[in-house]
Parts: structure tokens; sequence; C-alpha cells
């Protein structure tokens, strides 16, 4: 059964600092990876969505790569700012039903 | 872009009666969709996968005779909470895939259930 993990839970940065935000999961035989970020009582924004066959993913300041085989993730959020506090969450297609497993998120604050 | 969108965005309830949620996918046709549900500081746990024209699929241990799934169109899926409780309070969140089989999901902002 795939788990996925989220560390750290939380974190609490400020203004202008590089962060990585770090996802694992038990079964490499992913589809793909996926990361979401999600504003407190709202839906779920894709961010980043990474091919199995991918090592990594660029969109603006934000940057995802991906160990298919070590079973890592991470999310890099360059010179974050106060606009980028949320909870992040990343998520895997196991396979092509397009059901996604997602681990616990991590909560994001930047302070001003 | 593409646009889910849910209604109701909240409603409260008395324990004991039924719920319908709907989900709309506003420019694309959804062949599939999903229903989640997340508890408070908790992530999202899939529910069930909603097939237009068919039966839906439940995971293991969600009660399909409570969480009614009506998948009617390309654009609608419908969720019933039947007779619900306290413990059903938490926030709904559905997705829609593309018919056109884009490897994205597109989610809708949530409805938030309260259960008196």
């Amino acid at each position: 059964k795939q788990e996925v993990t989220q560390i750290p839970a939380a974190l609490s940065v400020p203004e202008g600092e590089n962060l990585v935000l770090n996802c694992s999961f038990t079964d490499s035989a992913i589809y793909n990876l996926q990361w979401f970020r999600q504003d407190p009582g709202k839906g779920l924004t894709s961010l980043l969505l990474i091919q199995s066959s991918q090592r990594e993913q660029t969109s603006g300041r934000l940057n995802a790569s991906l160990d298919k085989s070590s079973g890592r993730s991470t999310l890099y959020i360059a010179a974050s700012q106060p606009g980028d506090s949320a909870t992040y969450l990343c998520a895997v297609h196991m396979d092509s039903s397009y059901k996604l497993i997602f681990g616990s998120g991590t909560r994001l604050l930047v302070r001003p | 872009g593409a646009v889910v969108s849910q209604h109701p965005s909240r409603v409260i309830c008395k324990s004991g009666t039924s719920v319908k949620i709907e989900c709309r996918s506003l420019d694309f046709q959804a062949t599939t969709m999903f229903w989640y549900r997340q508890f408070p500081k908790q992530s999202l746990m899939l529910m069930a996968t909603s097939n237009e024209g068919s039966k839906a699929t439940y995971e293991q241990g969600v009660e399909k005779d409570k969480f009614l799934i009506n998948h009617a169109s390309l654009t609608l899926s419908t969720l019933t909470v039947t007779s619900a409780h306290p413990e059903d309070s938490s926030f709904y969140i559905c997705s829609a895939r593309p018919s056109t089989g884009a490897d994205t999901q597109y989610f809708g902002p949530g409805t938030r259930l309260t259960v008196l």
C-alpha cells in the first residue's frame, strides 16, 4: 500500500529565504507526482506535475525534483514571500486511473 | 483555464438529514470526477471515483449507501450524504479530469459540511 509522507509538517521562515519541502513515497512504481497548494478553507491549486520519466519541473520561483528510485521528491521555493504562506501537498498517481494519494502536507508560514 | 465549481460552499444541517453537494466542470467535459474528504489539519482522503454513466467506485471503508454519488452528465457529479451525523462533518472536495485525457485533475473549492 502506497504511503506518502511530507516533512516537515510545519515550517516558519522569514521573507526572502529559499526553502525546501520534502515528500517521500514507499512504492516507487508511480505514474506521476504532483505538488499542490491549499489556502485555508479552500480547494487545491496545482503547482507542478512531474511525469515518472522526468527528473524535475520548474515554474517561476518553484522547482520540483523527482527521484523515483529512492521514492523522494522535493519542492524548492526561491526567495519566499508572505503570499507563499499556505499548505503544500504532494500527491502521487499510482496508475492511469488517476487516483491521487496525498501526503499530509507542510504548512508554510513566511513572515514579513 | 479549467474551472471546477462546487455548490454549496458551506452547509449546516441537523443530524439525520441528507445533504447534496454538486461538483461542476464549467469549461470542459469530465468523464471522471473524484470525491475527497479532508478533516481539520489532515490531508485529503479519496472517497470514490465517479464515472459518467456508470456506478461510482468506492475506496475501502467508504459506505456506498451513505455517500451516494451520481455522475449523470459530463459536467456534473453529485455527492449526497444520507442521514448525516456529526462525525460526517468535514471538508468535501471534488476534482475533475478532462475527457481529453490530460494527466492532471482540476479541483473544486470545497464544501464545508457541519452536522449539528
